[in-house]
């Protein structure tokens, strides 16, 4: 089983949708975790961090933590064109700084 | 906004060649990383770097690779024989301290021929 899955989709939805963005994962040992987008050719860039279980909120973009089923979302609202990108979760132990475990990436495209 | 610098954007190189990888962290960050990404496939850890020496490495970090911090500003990883599956993007990152949050390069395209 691999340590972090991703659906690499592609997922196209129109403008204004709901995109849902979702990684599992198998080790319980992760604690901190991110959503990284990633343009074409461009390095990942930080969109949200969590600690642990929990919801956390910043504009359109809304991240949930459920630890006991080991999963984690992304919730995009009001999706916009220039949302088109790769998005991708990443996860850490807590114990080995920045190093980080990414999952497969998910391709989004919301089209006008 | 502050962001983490590499250069170069794109390096071409024959197989055998070494290879420097440049790379300007954000100033007042103290912990430095550099990950790869082979063409469509996950973004991977290669190894971390704190107070002038590595903190920890990855399996692909073999003898092949070094990283150092020459002078207060640049970060560099070189390959010294590079090999055809050393072709990917280089991304360099870094923290201001544990667990605080990861800011990445644009990347080095690295192609062996």
């Amino acid at each position: 089983q691999k340590e972090v899955e991703q659906d690499p989709g592609p997922l196209s939805v129109p403008e204004g949708a709901i995109v849902s963005l979702n990684c599992t994962y198998s080790n319980s040992a992760f604690q901190y975790f991110m959503w990284y987008r990633q343009y074409s050719r461009k390095g990942p860039e930080l969109l949200m961090y969590t600690y642990s279980s929990g919801n956390k909120e910043d504009g359109r973009f809304t991240a949930q933590v459920d630890k006991s089923s080991k999963y984690i979302s992304l919730f995009i609202r009001d999706s916009q064109p220039s949302d088109s990108a790769t998005y991708l979760c990443a996860m850490n132990k807590g114990t080995s700084y920045g190093k980080l475990t990414f999952g497969q990436g998910t391709i989004l495209t919301v089209h006008p | 906004e502050p962001e983490v610098t590499q250069t170069p954007s794109h390096q071409v190189t024959q197989m055998g060649q070494e290879v420097i990888l440049r790379c300007v962290p954000i100033s007042n960050h103290l912990y430095f990383y550099w990950y790869r990404q082979i063409l469509g496939q996950k973004v991977e850890f290669l190894v971390s770097f704190y107070n002038n020496e590595i903190s920890e490495k990855s399996e692909i970090f073999d003898d092949q690779f070094s990283v150092e911090r020459p002078d207060g500003s640049n970060f560099t990883l070189k390959i010294r024989s590079t090999k055809l599956e050393d072709s990917a993007m280089y991304f360099c990152a870094s923290t201001t301290g544990a667990n605080e949050k990861l800011f990445f390069g644009s990347g080095t395209q690295l192609s062996v021929l």
